[in-house]
């Protein structure tokens, strides 16, 4: 377990509606990733937060959004969700803004239907 | 711009085999490298990490990896299988500061009897 909390673990949805996913990262750790998984993109690092700022965004669309709240956690929120948007979501954290070690949750797997 | 390149989709090897999964990376700067193991229906998992020092490293479950700069290459081995470590392996890449973490696209790694 390495202490990194996703919820849900899956996601049934369909074209154009709008999801959140939910990370709360180890305790102590102040930075939050957020990555996406799939067959064709493999691992793509989409955003990352520290102590509530972002510090860092890689390829993520205009219709994805996220957050880190003052308790730490950090939610996605993905919108007009369209098919190639099935994934699997993972949250990652670290102590510190650096993202030496990264310990990553189970993910959200997400199915666009 | 930090990259890796892993060579092999999938790699199959015998109980009791040498294990080698290859990873050669593309950086402006002294690189950072990891390598990470993803387990059916989990999250990412940190194998072992090189940032300075020692070229070669060692991980967890007996793996280790050596870094060659003149080869730009941070190859993974362990000298004897197990089936346990069938898994997904990527190595990835950062840069320094707070670059993000840059992964490859994966190897698969099949352990028969």
């Amino acid at each position: 377990d390495s202490g990194v909390t996703q919820t849900p673990k899956h996601l049934i949805t369909a074209t154009g509606q709008r999801v959140t996913l939910r990370c709360s990262p180890r305790s102590g750790d102040l930075s939050v990733y957020w990555y996406q998984q799939s067959l064709d993109q493999g691992l793509q690092f989409l955003i990352h937060y520290y102590n509530g700022e972002e510090r860092a965004k890689g390829n993520i669309l205009e219709r994805f959004s996220a957050q880190q709240f003052p308790d730490l956690h950090s939610e996605l929120n993905l919108s007009s969700l369209e098919l190639g948007d099935s994934a699997l979501y993972f949250c990652a954290s670290s102590v510190g803004p650096a993202n030496e070690k990264l310990f990553f949750g189970s993910g959200t797997q997400l199915s666009v239907l | 711009a930090q990259s890796v390149t892993q060579l092999g989709s999938h790699v199959s090897v015998s109980e009791g085999a040498l294990v080698l999964l290859r990873c050669n990376y593309s950086s402006s700067v002294p690189p950072y490298l990891f390598w990470y193991v993803q387990y059916p229906n989990q999250g990412l998992q940190l194998l072992l990490k090189y940032t300075t020092g020692a070229t070669l490293v060692k991980g967890i479950n007996g793996f280790e990896a050596e870094f060659k700069k003149s080869e730009t290459s941070f190859h993974l081995t362990k000298p004897s299988a197990h089936m346990s470590d069938a898994a997904e392996y990527f190595c990835a890449v950062r840069g320094t500061g707070f670059q993000k973490l840059v992964f490859g696209t994966g190897t698969r790694l099949l352990v028969s009897p």
